[in-house]
């Protein structure tokens, strides 16, 4: 199994541009999950799935959209990328089903928004 | 709300030295606790997680020790080794869901 796999690994893109970062999972997990993680602080949470059709917002939404219509694949999309959205990206999967299981990580997109 | 911090952002140790990495949290509604490494350049990867309503839990080379009273945990490497040199991070979850909740991380380096 490739276990979760981003891409792409790095982005540079002016404001204003849009954009979307891939996430697949081969696992056949049912959640899946977008965290942010900015220099100093620990990951925070920006979208997350419990399943295909179904996405919620998580702590910092603001500015990204994403969808679920498959159980591999949650795409996180930046409609118009600022320079505060400058960060490095992780999706994450775990079987959920309401309860708590190990999550895995992806290695991760770094974006620079310029 | 709910909020995971750490006591230390850098910790040295020397080789073969044990290294003490602790955590601080706020909600006592958690049911898990989670402690991650991650390595310059790669994701977060599970090291080990505790219940709740336990006290310690062992592991190769690692120990979680959960103090409810205090709302402390702490991830304990045993003859810590180079290829431990990292940034550790504790979370925080309920048990009907998947939203972890991090805290900002302690890097933790290895002298030679």
């Amino acid at each position: 199994n490739a276990g979760v796999t981003q891409t792409p690994k790095f982005q540079v893109l002016k404001t204003g541009q849009s954009m979307t970062l891939q996430c697949a999972q081969d696992m056949n997990h049912e959640y899946m999950s977008w965290y942010r993680q900015d220099p100093g602080m620990g990951l925070r949470l920006i979208h997350y799935s419990v399943g295909a059709g179904i996405t919620d917002q998580g702590e910092v939404p603001n500015g990204y959209n994403v969808s679920r219509s498959t159980t591999e694949d949650f795409p996180l999309r930046l409609l118009s990328a600022a320079p505060s959205q400058t960060s490095v990206y992780f999706c994450a999967s775990g079987l959920g089903r309401g309860t708590y299981n190990e999550q895995f990580f992806g290695p991760g997109t770094r974006l620079t928004v310029l | 709300g709910e909020s995971v911090g750490l006591h230390l952002p850098t910790l040295s140790v020397q080789e073969g030295d044990n290294s003490i990495i602790n955590c601080a949290y706020s909600n006592s509604a958690s049911d898990y606790f989670i402690w991650y490494k991650q390595e310059s350049g790669k994701g977060p990867q599970f090291i080990i997680d505790i219940r709740s309503n336990m006290d310690k839990r062992q592991g190769q080379r690692v120990t979680v020790l959960l103090n409810k009273t205090v709302k402390h945990l702490s991830l304990q490497i045993a003859a810590t080794q180079p290829g431990d040199s990292a940034v550790y991070f504790c979370a925080s979850v309920r048990s009907s869901g998947d939203k972890l909740t991090f805290g900002t991380g302690t890097r933790l380096a290895v002298r030679p």
